[in-house]
């Protein structure tokens, strides 16, 4: 089993539209749940975290945690062109963090 | 702040010939990484560091060698370039260690 799971297939919605997006992951002893937002030709860069179970908002993000399940989400409300990225999820973990693969998302105007 | 900054930002290598990355962060962070990023691959660790002078191997060391002789700088070598090492090449330092400020990257080409 993998220790991060997610589904890199591209995502395109448009303009105004609910994106969400997934992970699994199978190590318990992780404790932050992380989103990063990667564009074009960039780093990637923090986008949200959290430490527990449940959501956390901020603006147009919230970032969903359920540790029984071991399944994070990010879901973005009212999406703009601007928010065309890859989003990768991340968890920490002995000195380092485990990524999952990036979903490419692309807002059509 | 600069945060962190790559150098250089892309190069071409032919196979066999030798190179240093060079990673600079200026935000005092104790850790740093360095990462490749393939298509389908997503981000892989290849070595790390949590503070001057030590360094560790991450998920895929081998071809691969690093040195922190300085908390703000971190060298990635390749000592002998293969096709197979042709990818974008991200630093990162942290401090608490789960949020991880990266640089804009290095586009190595191996001939």
């Amino acid at each position: 089993q993998k220790e991060v799971e997610q589904d890199p297939g591209p995502l395109s919605v448009p303009e105004g539209a609910i994106v969400s997006l997934n992970c699994t992951y199978s190590n318990s002893a992780f404790q932050y749940f992380m989103w990063y937002r990667q564009y074009s030709r960039k780093g990637p860069e923090l986008l949200m975290y959290t430490y527990s179970s449940g959501n956390k908002e901020d603006g147009r993000f919230t970032a969903q945690v359920d540790k029984s399940s071991k399944y994070i989400s990010l879901f973005i409300r009212d999406s703009q062109p601007s928010d065309s990225a890859t989003y990768l999820c991340a968890f920490n973990g002995n000195n380092r963090l485990a990524f999952g693969k990036g979903n490419q998302v692309v807002v059509i105007p | 702040n600069a945060g962190v900054t790559q150098t250089p930002k892309f190069r071409v290598l032919k196979t066999g010939q030798s190179m240093t990355l060079l990673c600079a962060q200026d935000m005092n962070h104790e850790y740093m990484y360095w990462y490749r990023q393939d298509p389908g691959m997503g981000l892989r660790l290849i070595h790390y560091s949590v503070g001057e002078g030590t360094t560790a191997k991450g998920e895929v060391p081998d071809g691969y060698n690093v040195s922190r002789l300085k908390k703000q700088n971190f060298l990635l070598g390749l000592e002998s370039a293969a096709p197979s090492q042709t990818s974008v090449y991200f630093c990162a330092s942290s401090s608490p260690r789960y949020q991880q400020y990266f640089g804009p990257g290095t586009r190595l080409t191996v001939t």
